[in-house]
């Protein structure tokens, strides 16, 4: 079975600075894709990027990467130019890319608040 | 347009009553989701339609009863729930079958408290 851990339950980040989001998984699957979801307090989710696994470019959105180390079954976020808006809890999923339900594994969750 | 749509945005019931949450899609997708939040939790799959057909169900309750009445409208029917389902019930969307276009799509969601 597929897990999806993030072992940072709560990160800081001064706005305007840098900060990496970490996502592991694990999986013996060879085709799947990888997302990163926004929660802000409205609780609204937002997807904020995705990575299919035969791409070996890292996906970008704006301010918004990932380093995706498919050996390493990582997956992190990085967001630059930190704003007071992307205050928000940022969840990591899978999925599998031979699902007919797109059922997504998601990890349990990073809390990042952004400092003034 | 990413839009799914909930009704109502907040609901209050007590365990003898009946209800009923809505989503609704218009992005031509025929896959739909329910999903239960609690808080600072991620969000625990329950259902999922494909095709208007029951796909998925995670053991959930028959408390709960979900409806895909057309390829754009999903419903969650609740009757006898318990305090331990207040959450935040989450819809999504997406295409189903292979490929990224099977990105789900969510809605805001219904905050369900169960007195």
């Amino acid at each position: 079975a597929q897990t999806v851990t993030q072992s940072q339950p709560e990160m800081s980040v001064q706005e305007a600075e840098t900060v990496t989001l970490s996502c592991t998984y694990d999986t013996s699957e060879s085709d799947y894709y990888l997302f990163w979801y926004k929660q802000p307090p409205s609780r609204q989710m937002i997807l904020v990027i995705r990575q299919e696994a035969y791409k070996q470019q890292n996906a970008t959105e704006n301010r918004f990467s990932v380093n995706f180390q498919k050996a390493a079954k990582s997956f992190s976020l990085k967001i630059s130019d930190s704003q007071l808006g992307d205050a928000a809890m940022y969840f990591c999923a899978y999925r599998s890319g031979s699902s007919n339900t797109g059922k997504l594994i998601f990890g349990q969750g990073t809390t990042l608040q952004v400092k003034p | 347009d990413t839009e799914v749509t909930q009704t109502p945005k907040h609901l209050v019931m007590g365990m003898t009553n009946k209800k009923s949450l809505k989503c609704e899609q218009h992005m031509g997708h025929r896959a739909m989701y329910w999903y239960k939040q609690k808080a600072k939790k991620p969000p625990e799959l329950m259902f999922v339609y494909s095709y208007e057909k029951l796909s998925i169900n995670e053991s959930v309750p028959s408390r709960f009863s979900p409806e895909c009445p057309n390829s754009s409208l999903l419903n969650l029917h609740l009757h006898a729930l318990q305090p331990e389902d207040s959450a935040l019930y989450l819809c999504a969307s997406s295409h189903p079958g292979q490929g990224k276009s099977k990105t789900q799509y969510f809605g805001p969601g219904t905050r369900l408290l169960v007195l």
